[in-house]
């Protein structure tokens, strides 16, 4: 089975500049979760959603962050503009119903390490 | 939030000793909990997780202690070998809450030779 599947790896860009993440769920998996990790820190959630609907993006600055899940299935987070801040590891993760499974968790990718310069 | 628990953010622990180690986690509402591994460049692996009606379970070669009192949960990991080097964290989901998982600070475990 694949696991969580996120591209690019890493991406460097100025600041003010557009970057959009993907995501690629484990299949069936109905709940897509995107976290931020700064360095040094634990993951912090930005935006669930159920199937293609955003449940829980109270986390999300929406100024600058939007994120998408067309079809239930793929989807992208998008930072315009980008801010020094932003630096950091975006993770994708997938359950196959809202919350954790038990024994199991939640499956993360391996995330896109972003830096804005 | 309080923290109790003793938090070490490195712990080294030689080649086939036990490692134990902690989190104090932040919500007395909190029903469920997991301990994830990360490697460098790698996304957090699920390694064992717990429910807050149970106060220990133990997987291969790692156990899970829950002190719902303190508000503490530990990791330990028996005969501790060099793939056991990343970082730890353990993370809570609130009850009633619908998936979030909250994070804590990572520890990050150095295995000797």
């Amino acid at each position: 089975e694949a696991g969580v599947v996120q591209s690019p790896r890493y991406k460097i860009i100025e600041k003010k500049q557009p970057v959009a993440f993907w995501c690629n769920p484990i299949s069936g998996h109905n709940t897509l979760y995107w976290y931020r990790q700064n360095l040094g820190q634990g993951p912090e959630l930005l935006i669930r959603y159920e199937n293609e609907e955003a449940v829980d993006d109270s986390q999300l600055p929406k100024d600058r962050f939007s994120a998408e899940r067309l079809k239930g299935v793929d989807s992208t987070l998008k930072i315009q503009p980008a801010e020094l801040g932003d630096s950091a590891v975006y993770l994708c993760a997938s359950s196959p119903r809202t919350g954790p499974s038990p024994g199991y968790g939640y499956t993360f990718g391996s995330g896109t390490r972003l830096t804005v310069v | 939030g309080e923290s109790v628990g003793l938090h070490l953010p490195t712990l080294s622990v030689q080649e086939g000793d036990n490692s134990i180690i902690n989190c104090a986690y932040s919500n007395s509402a909190s029903d469920y909990f997991i301990w994830y591994k990360q490697e460098s460049g790698k996304g957090p692996q699920f390694i064992i997780d717990i429910r807050s009606n149970m106060d220990k379970r133990q997987g291969q070669r790692v156990t899970v202690l829950l002190n719902k009192t303190v508000k503490h949960l530990s990791l330990q990991i028996a005969a501790t070998q060099p793939g056991d080097s990343a970082v730890y964290f353990c993370a809570e989901k609130v009850s009633g809450n619908t998936g979030k998982l909250i994070f804590g600070q990572g520890t990050t475990l150095q295995v000797k030779p």
